[in-house]
């Protein structure tokens, strides 16, 4: 199957810092993009959809001020959490589309685990 | 909101096929049913997918039954590795992303 990757695999950052996360397809190319979020022992909420050279599509609830999507090639999205929080520590995961129609695939990232001290 | 509704947990015996169903009574006629598993602190993993026929691959089969209202994910050959939380998903083909629902985990025993 497709390849996923996400870099860090896991941060620690002081409250009021902003990290970044970077989702990479590695052998195909991706025009869409999609962020999760994962707290413990839940499941995963869609964060947002990104989709190559245009602005990301937010869930209700999510702040796209504090989670700044940036998918400027089709291999490269970014999520920034700027001005993290202790709330904000949570898995996030990215996921990338294979394919432009009919019934695709999403594959899925690792994983970054983010910690907010 | 998930679609599906799947048993909080089950458990299998290594070796033996596990069989995991999944509801989906409101499933409409260009959704396809989605089967992923995430083992624990891992991304999410792809098993398969159908939309009316039976399907099978090298990880799993998927049985969906004639009115479509409800599916079974078989693996033949539980194996410890095998011990996940699986999510069957129902989504129509296009642009629309997952939405996981809160799964079934599946504990493989010695």
């Amino acid at each position: 199957g497709a390849v996923v990757s996400q870099h860090p695999s896991w941060v620690i950052c002081k409250s009021g810092t902003s990290v970044k996360i970077e989702c990479r397809s590695l052998d195909f190319q991706a025009t869409t993009m999609f962020w999760y979020r994962q707290f413990p022992k839940q499941s995963l909420m869609l964060m947002a959809t990104s989709n190559e050279g245009s602005k990301a599509t937010y869930e209700q609830g999510v702040e796209k001020d504090k989670f700044l999507i940036n998918h400027a090639s089709l291999t490269l999205s970014t999520l920034t959490v700027t001005s993290a929080h202790p709330e904000d520590s949570s898995f996030y995961i990215c996921s990338a589309r294979v394919g432009d129609r009919g019934p695709y695939e999403q594959y899925f990232g690792p994983g970054t685990r983010l910690t907010v001290t | 909101d998930a679609k599906t509704t799947q048993p909080t947990s089950m458990d299998c015996a290594e070796g033996r096929a596990a069989n995991l169903p999944c509801n989906h009574s409101t499933i409409s006629g260009n959704e396809y049913v989605y089967w992923y598993r995430q083992i624990h602190s891992q991304g999410p993993q792809y098993i398969i997918h159908g939309l009316k026929n039976n399907e099978t691959n090298e990880m799993a089969s998927l049985i969906i039954t004639e009115d479509r209202k409800s599916s079974t994910l078989i693996l033949p050959h539980a194996t410890l590795r095998d011990t996940a939380v699986y999510y069957c998903i129902v989504r129509v083909s296009g642009n629309t992303p997952l939405v996981f629902g809160k799964g079934t985990r599946l504990s493989v025993i010695a």
